[in-house]
């Protein structure tokens, strides 16, 4: 069946420096990839996402890179702050319908100061 | 704004206890599903709803059935508790239109003991 795999399961950073997150899809029918965020606590939230007709996408100090040749996508937090400290789960369609997902396994990020 | 609301934030119940967790969306989304979320498992789909009345299983559907009378409400059943189902259950709702990603509930943490 389909699958993401997420690496690393943990991450610690220093304030200010940047973090990667990678995943890898196995359904090369995979058409959409959202990342959540999720703090301790709470419930995940949306941060960016990709369409696989992008090779990337920025949305201020985050970007999502998009390899659909070797299925691979990868999340970049730049100038990290303590509160992106948190658990980020990458995610990819099930097919190319965008409703149904598979995630990862989640990478817990712990930036310090 | 989405929001997505569970029943309960914790539930505690004993083995062989039928237990409903409750969903309810008020932003008209057309599909609905039950994700459990493990530590080291992320998230794992249960159960999805495409449309009131139909539902479709996921990757764990075992030990779980849904119902979906309204569109706006998805209830989770756990026929007869048991302590392997002890988790955390998130619902989340999406959209067919505008293919907006996957909005999520606040969770509910069961035990089972």
């Amino acid at each position: 069946g389909e699958n993401v795999e997420q690496h690393p399961s943990t991450l610690s950073v220093q304030e200010g420096d940047s973090a990667v997150i990678k995943c890898t899809y196995s359904d090369s029918a995979s058409n959409y990839f959202p990342w959540y965020k999720q703090e301790l606590g709470k419930r995940p939230q949306l941060i960016i996402d990709i369409r696989s007709n992008v090779g990337e996408k920025k949305d201020q100090r985050i970007a999502v890179t998009l390899n659909k040749t070797a299925k691979h996508f990868s999340l970049h937090i730049t100038e990290t702050q303590p509160e992106d400290s948190a658990v980020y789960f990458c995610a990819a369609s099930r097919g190319t319908g965008f409703q149904k997902l598979v995630f990862g396994t989640g990478t817990r990020l712990l930036v310090s100061p | 704004d989405v929001k997505v609301t569970q029943s309960s934030r914790y539930l505690v119940k004993r083995t062989g206890e039928k237990v409903f967790l409750e969903c309810v969306q008020d932003m008209d989304h057309e599909n609905m599903f039950w994700y459990r979320q493990d530590p080291g498992l992320g998230l794992r789909l249960i159960y999805f709803s495409y449309d009131v009345k139909m539902k479709e299983k996921g990757d764990i559907p075992e030990g779980y059935s849904v119902s979906r009378e309204k569109k706006e409400r998805f209830s989770l059943i756990l026929e007869s508790a048991s302590t392997n189902q002890t988790s955390m259950y998130l619902c989340a709702s999406s959209s067919n239109r505008g293919r907006d990603s996957q909005f999520f509930g606040p969770g509910t943490r069961l035990t089972v003991l």
